[in-house]
C-alpha cells in the first residue's frame, strides 16, 4: 500500500535560515506528490504539488522536487520567516493502477515547524 | 478561490449523543468528498470517501454505522459521530475534490465528555 515518511519534529530554526523537512514515500502506480501545511488553529493549505517525476513544485519560497529514483519530495525554503512556523504534511495520491479515480491522500505524520526570531 | 467550509469548527457533547459535522463547497461542486480524522501530533487518516448520490466508501477499521456520512447533493457531504464516547474525540476534515486538487474544510475539534 502507499505509505508516506516525514522528518519528526519539531523543527527549530532561527529567522533566515536554510529549510529542509525530507519525505520519501511507496507507493503503487503513478502518485502526485502534495506539501500541505497547517497553521495554528487552522485547517490544511495546499502549499505546492508534483505530478510527475523531475516536476518541481514551488509556492511562496518554498520548494521541492519529484524523484522518482529517490521516491522523495522534500520540502526546502532559502530563507525562512516567524510566519512559516506551522506543521507541514507530505502527502500521495495515486492515480495510476486505480484507474484514475478521485483517490483520498495518504499523509505523513507531519512536521512542527518552529522559527524562532 | 475555490472555498470548503466545515461546521461547527468546535463541538462538545456528552458522551451517548450524535454530532452530525457539515462540510460544504462554496462556489463549485465536489462529486467527491473525503473525511479525514487526526489524532494529536499525528497525521490525517483517511476515514472514508464519499461520492454524491451513492454510498460512502469506508476505510478498513472505520466503523460505516458509528460514522455515518451523506452525500446528498454536490455542495454538502455530512458525517454524523453516532452514540459518541469519549475515545471518539478528535479533529475530524474534510476535503472537497471538484477541481484537480482536494481543498480542506477549516476542521471540527470534537470533544466528547
Amino acid at each position: 500500500g502507499n505509505s508516506v515518511t516525514q522528518m519528526e519534529g519539531p523543527v527549530t530554526l532561527s529567522e533566515e535560515a536554510f529549510l529542509t523537512i525530507n519525505c520519501t514515500y511507496t507507493a503503487t502506480g503513478y502518485p502526485s506528490l502534495f506539501w500541505y501545511v497547517q497553521y495554528p488553529g487552522e485547517g490544511l493549505q495546499l502549499l505546492l504539488k508534483a505530478t510527475k517525476a523531475d516536476d518541481k513544485g514551488s509556492n511562496k519560497g518554498f520548494e521541492a522536487t519529484y524523484r522518482k529514483e529517490t521516491t522523495s519530495f522534500h520540502l526546502e525554503k532559502g530563507s525562512v520567516q516567524v510566519s512559516d512556523s506551522a506543521v507541514y504534511f507530505c502527502a500521495l495520491t495515486s492515480m495510476g493502477l486505480s484507474g484514475g479515480g478521485a483517490d483520498g491522500l495518504t499523509f505523513g505524520k507531519g512536521t512542527h515547524l518552529i522559527i524562532q526570531p | 478561490g475555490a472555498v470548503v467550509s466545515q461546521h461547527p469548527s468546535r463541538v462538545i457533547c456528552k458522551s451517548g449523543t450524535s454530532v452530525k459535522i457539515e462540510c460544504r463547497s462554496l462556489d463549485f461542486q465536489a462529486t467527491t468528498m473525503f473525511w479525514y480524522r487526526q489524532f494529536p501530533k499525528q497525521s490525517l487518516m483517511l476515514m472514508a470517501t464519499s461520492n454524491e448520490g451513492s454510498k460512502a466508501t469506508y476505510e478498513q477499521g472505520v466503523e460505516k454505522d458509528k460514522f455515518l456520512i451523506n452525500h446528498a447533493s454536490l455542495t454538502l457531504s455530512t458525517l454524523t459521530v453516532t452514540s459518541a464516547h469519549p475515545e471518539d474525540s478528535s479533529f475530524y476534515i474534510c476535503s472537497a475534490r471538484g477541481q484537480a486538487d482536494g481543498i480542506f474544510g477549516q476542521g471540527t475539534r470534537l470533544t466528547v465528555v
